[in-house]
């Protein structure tokens, strides 16, 4: 079946301009994750949603990112006012978590690498 | 400290070498471990999960220690297609994973 998908692939702005980034999980995985990835850094968690449980926002580094989650499904990531720092690669995970809880494979989209000029 | 420290290398080894990677992490209360791979410019996968009994999957090997808090990959036979950044994953109560910076293998012929 469909893996995990995002769009765009790339994403050239400007610096004070929106982004708007999307994941689409793969059909029936009820939690996503939204993590960045920063050149020859490893993953730093941003937020998560699982079912219609509140999400996750610990890791939202500014109250210029926001995420939401529509139908349990696909997910927007939204920066504001975007800064040069934000360049990274916007990784989306999928899981399907067992009624125990455990913590289940992630499987991981292609990224969206945006790029902040 | 991060939560989860990885020797960034690069570790270069020829084909057929073993060659092991260690990884610590800080949260005792940590519940499971993984080892994730990502090639140059793609998305991490799923290598294979660590058990605190060890396990073993062809060519790859995973240990936990929980007492020192460290887990290892051991691989053998190394072929150039190991070649990638091999990523120490730990859950540490949260839903989400916890990374680490990676560990760069590169295999020359």
């Amino acid at each position: 079946g469909a893996g995990v998908s995002q769009s765009p692939s790339n994403k050239v702005t400007e610096k004070g301009k929106d982004v708007e980034l999307r994941c689409d999980p793969i059909s029936g995985h009820t939690a996503l994750y939204w993590y960045r990835q920063s050149l020859g850094q490893g993953l730093e968690f941003l937020i998560y949603f699982q079912g219609n449980s509140a999400p996750d926002k610990s890791g939202l580094p500014s109250d210029r990112f926001s995420a939401e989650r529509t139908g349990g499904s696909v997910s927007t990531l939204t920066i504001q006012r975007t800064q040069q720092e934000d360049s990274a690669v916007y990784l989306c995970a999928s899981s399907l978590l067992t009624s125990g809880g455990s913590t289940d494979t992630q499987y991981f989209g292609p990224g969206t690498r945006l790029t902040v000029l | 400290r991060k939560e989860v420290e990885q020797d960034p290398g690069p570790f270069n080894v020829p084909e057929g070498a073993t060659v092991a990677f260690n990884c610590t992490y800080s949260n005792s209360a940590s519940q499971s471990f993984f080892w994730y791979r990502q090639d140059c410019r793609k998305e991490p996968k799923l290598l294979m999960s660590v058990y605190s009994s060890g396990n073993e999957d062809g060519r790859f090997t995973a240990q936990l220690n929980r007492a020192s808090q460290y887990i290892s990959l051991l691989i053998r036979d190394s072929k150039l297609s190991d070649s990638a950044t091999y990523l120490c994953v730990v859950n540490t109560g949260r839903r989400a994973l916890t990374f680490g910076s990676g560990t760069r293998l590169q295999v020359q012929p």
